[in-house]
């Protein structure tokens, strides 16, 4: 059973860094896209970034511009989201997800979610 | 970049009802889109994947079509586990999402 646990939530003051973790296991994590999608309070779901799995090629949302950097230990089964230059507006719950392929597609496995929240 | 527009925001529908939810892409998207179910406090679930593929694990009642711009996401009979906000994706560019369909009770 796959499985992808998220962690590194918490509270955070504006301008401030961040680095959330995946752990996944269940299934060969290498070969797979791996994303992260965020849902501020109350609110839709938000892609945020995209890491391949065999290129390592990475894709992001333009409201990152150029503040967070999305990264994968395939050793320990990992995925990582390094978040600076953090605002407000960046608060919301941070999902790891799983894509089908290695290219991409649909996202077929979902962690829990971890919190972060920016305020001062 | 690719625009998704989902409609109704919200539904009410009883038990038992026909319900049906349109997303449309601002482009041409073939059958690149995906539908997830998502339950307060929850992850969403992936249900329908390629316009029309039904997720393994996933009731027969849910099912998807459409191709190019405008999709639908239909559910036959809703079940009180049904109740729930239901948001679309597509992935030919990137990956963009609806703003979301909440199904409530009537």
């Amino acid at each position: 059973e796959v499985q992808l646990l998220e962690s590194g939530g918490g509270l955070v003051q504006p301008g401030g860094s961040l680095r959330l973790s995946c752990a996944a296991s269940g299934f060969t994590f290498s070969p797979y896209c791996m994303a992260w999608v965020r849902q501020a309070p109350g609110k839709g779901l938000e892609w945020v970034s995209t890491i391949r799995g065999s290129s390592g090629t990475t894709s992001y949302a333009d409201f990152v511009q150029g503040r967070f950097t999305i990264s994968r230990d395939n050793s320990k089964s990992t995925l990582f989201l390094q978040m600076n230059s953090l605002r407000a507006e960046d608060t919301a719950i941070y999902y790891c997800a799983k894509c089908r392929s290695a290219y991409g597609f649909e996202f077929d496995s979902w962690g829990q979610g971890t919190l972060f929240t920016v305020s001062s | 970049d690719i625009q998704m527009t989902q409609s109704p925001s919200t539904l009410s529908a009883s038990v038992g009802d026909r319900v049906t939810i349109t997303c449309r892409a601002s482009q041409s998207i073939s059958y690149w889109l995906a539908w997830y179910q998502q339950k307060p406090g929850k992850a969403p679930k992936l249900l329908i994947y390629k316009a029309s593929s039904l997720e393994s694990g996933v009731p027969s009642r849910f099912s998807g079509s459409g191709s190019g711009t405008e999709f639908t996401l239909t559910i036959s009979s809703l079940q009180p586990d049904d109740f729930a906000t239901y948001y679309c994706q597509q992935y030919d560019s990137l990956w963009t999402f609806g703003q979301g369909t909440k199904v409530e009770i009537k």
